[in-house]
């Protein structure tokens, strides 16, 4: 099992839909989480960050973190064709060998519709 | 425009050569980062350096090294390239170990 969890997708939504894209993680440990959006050929570029349980917004985008269930959510409000991409979850666990360990999942492949 | 220059963009290597996958950064950040990225894997930590003059392994080191021997600069070396070092490799840095990181365009190499 993987640390962090993320179905590949795709995941269609029309324009100006909600799209949510969801990631699970199994250490409990984890304090802080991050998304990452990657265009085809391009670097990881980072979106958002979330350190507490609840909901954390910047403009379009929402995250959402609930530690108990561990679950975190990316929700892209009014979704645009620009939109279409990878998003990758990330997640920040405690110290391992010496870093702190940052693992990511596999990603999903978000396609916004015209 | 800072951040972080990764060179070469690509490159197609023959198995056996050795060759070193540079990044320089000029956000002064203290950590620095390799990850390879793999299709169905995801992004996947080999080495990383905390400040300048450290090392540590990541999760996928065999067969790469690294130095730091500035803030500036984490050359990723691979000394003889195998098929299943082909991948897409990025660079990135931190402010400080494990907070929000900042990638390179990336190095897509191929070992034929």
């Amino acid at each position: 099992q993987k640390e962090v969890e993320q179905n590949s997708g795709p995941l269609s939504v029309p324009e100006g839909a909600i799209a949510s894209l969801n990631c699970t993680y199994s250490d409990r440990g984890s304090q802080s989480f991050f998304w990452y959006r990657q265009y085809s050929g391009k670097s990881p570029e980072l979106i958002m960050s979330i350190y507490s349980n609840g909901d954390k917004e910047d403009g379009r985008f929402t995250a959402q973190l609930n530690k108990a269930s561990q679950y975190v959510s990316l929700l892209i409000r009014d979704s645009q064709p620009s939109d279409s991409a990878t998003y990758l979850c990330a997640g920040r666990a405690g110290y391992s060998g010496g870093y702190q360990k940052v693992t990511f999942g596999i990603g999903t492949k978000l396609q916004v519709i015209p | 425009t800072a951040g972080i220059t990764q060179a070469p963009t690509s490159q197609i290597l023959a198995a056996g050569r050795s060759m070193t996958l540079r990044c320089t950064q000029d956000m002064r950040h203290n950590a620095m980062y390799w990850y390879r990225q793999d299709l169905g894997l995801g992004l996947r930590l080999i080495h990383y350096s905390n400040t300048a003059g450290t090392t540590g392994k990541g999760e996928v080191p065999d067969g790469y090294s690294v130095s730091r021997a500035n803030t500036d600069d984490f050359p990723l070396t691979l000394a003889s390239a195998v098929p299943s070092q082909t991948s897409v490799y990025f660079c990135a840095s931190s402010e400080s170990r494990g907070v929000e990181a900042f990638f390179g365009q990336g190095t897509r190499l191929t070992v034929v």
